[in-house]
């Protein structure tokens, strides 16, 4: 494998499930991020992390939780979602933060909808 | 405040013509980090390139060109001779550099390329 992997690639979950989203970075990166994709909007921010340490969370609800258990590896645990989560979630990686190597690469997402 | 604009939502455009996807960003940081990436169907956004504040050369790589004017805050992106397989959306972003983890896009832009 190479470059960033996510699974699944689709999702449907509803209200009550619990589901979590799987990324893996194979580029030796020290970073990574959780976007959010919806419709006709910007790419919201949602997660960093930096060796596995959160470095930012973007205001984003309890429902989503996320774990860096090393840092090849990101999830994100959800539950209890709501129909207006449904999107497309990308991971992505950098070499490192707070630095000018800052170019992130992106896995191809998880399609997420939330009846 | 930072804030990245494209304001062509959509462009269609025939086989063979050259296109071009405009940029306007805002920022009050004095070094800053530009991006172009592609997001293809397949929902992956492909990294296409990264341009400094201080580096004002504009760049050609193949039938890509970038046109990066510090005097208007644009930082256009070009596609000569445009192929089927350009269609894509292609994102602008920008990061600052007391902050590059976080990357601000815009909009985005849907090129569509017709045979």
């Amino acid at each position: 494998e190479t470059g960033v992997t996510q699974t699944p690639r689709h999702l449907v979950m509803g209200m009550t499930n619990k589901k979590s989203l799987k990324c893996e970075q194979h580029l030796g990166h020290n970073a990574m991020y959780w976007y959010k994709q919806s419709a006709k909007k910007p790419l919201e921010l949602m997660f960093v992390y930096s060796l596995e340490e959160r470095v930012e969370n973007n205001s984003v609800p309890s429902r989503f939780s996320p774990e860096c258990p090393n840092s090849s590896h990101l999830f994100l645990h959800l539950h209890t979602l709501q129909p207006e989560d449904s999107a497309l979630y990308l991971c992505a990686s950098s070499q490192e933060i707070k630095s000018s190597y800052n170019e992130q690469f992106f896995g191809p997402g998880t399609r997420l909808t939330v009846l | 405040a930072q804030k990245v604009t494209q304001a062509q939502t959509e462009i269609s455009v025939v086989e063979k013509e050259d296109v071009t996807l405009d940029c306007v960003y805002e920022t009050r940081d004095t070094t800053y980090y530009l991006f172009w990436y592609k997001q293809p169907p397949s929902g992956e956004l492909v990294f296409l390139i990264r341009r400094n504040s201080f580096d004002e050369q504009n760049e050609i790589s193949g039938r890509y060109s970038w046109n990066f004017q510090k005097s208007t805050s644009s930082f256009n992106f070009t596609i000569t001779a445009s192929q089927v397989v350009d269609s894509a959306v292609y994102f602008c972003a920008l990061s600052e550099a007391w902050n590059t983890d976080k990357l601000i896009f815009g909009t985005g832009t849907r090129l569509q390329v017709f045979p």
